[in-house]
């Protein structure tokens, strides 16, 4: 087990709605990166929250948010919901500045968007 | 192009064999690389880092080769438990943004 959790597992909402995924790190972890991985495909970066702080974000649209609180913890948010939105969304905790550089994942929410 | 491409799979091989996985990258300011395994509807985890000068871990060897941009896993003596998706990993900005490849999938067969 990686120590990393995330909730929900599985939820299904319809296009235009919005979604809040969250996600636990390791102890000792200090970053929250979220992923989202399409069937099929690798994991797409979507952003990385450092101290609380956006840290770096991928190519999604602003509809994309995130939030990261002092224990490390984060939410993931997505606005508007879009069919196309519907994949694995995958939370990884790390150590930035000092660690191996490997990161830890969850098991994912899988949210469908009908 | 993208970032990170792979072979695409499946690969489909007796218990036993020896299997060879490919892997390049665009960004030639990529500072560190990884290969991590995925298991169906599991989430990704670290098969082992890649580095310069090559590595190995038990049946498994990773090379890199930065002038060409090539990264490549050797699976020796491939074992039932070895079936899942292998994802080739390359990161640019040290412990930010890692970018992921496709993956390429590995069947062992009995």
């Amino acid at each position: 087990e990686t120590g990393v959790t995330q909730s929900p597992t599985h939820l299904i909402k319809t296009r235009g709605q919005q979604v809040t995924l969250r996600c636990s790190s390791q102890s000792g972890h200090n970053t929250v990166s979220w992923y989202q991985q399409a069937l099929g495909q690798g994991p797409q970066f979507i952003f990385q929250y450092y101290r609380e702080e956006e840290n770096g974000r991928g190519n999604f649209p602003p509809r994309f948010s995130g939030l990261q609180f002092p224990n490390y913890s984060s939410e993931l948010n997505v606005n508007a919901l879009e069919l196309d939105d519907s994949a694995l969304y995958l939370c990884a905790s790390s150590r930035l500045r000092g660690g191996t550089g490997e990161l830890f994942f969850g098991e994912g929410s899988r949210l469908t968007v009908l | 192009r993208k970032e990170v491409e792979q072979d695409p799979g499946p690969f489909n091989v007796p218990e036993g064999a020896t299997v060879a996985f490919n892997c390049t990258y665009s960004n030639s300011a990529s500072q560190s690389f990884f290969w991590y395994r995925q298991d169906c509807r599991k989430e990704p985890k670290l098969l082992m880092s890649v580095y310069s000068s090559g590595n190995e871990d038990g049946r498994f060897t990773a090379q890199l080769n930065r002038a060409s941009q090539y990264i490549s896993l050797l699976i020796r003596d491939s074992k039932l438990s070895d079936s899942a998706t292998y994802l080739c990993v390359v990161n640019v900005n040290y412990g930010q943004n890692f970018v992921f490849g496709p993956g390429t999938r590995l069947s062992v067969l009995p």
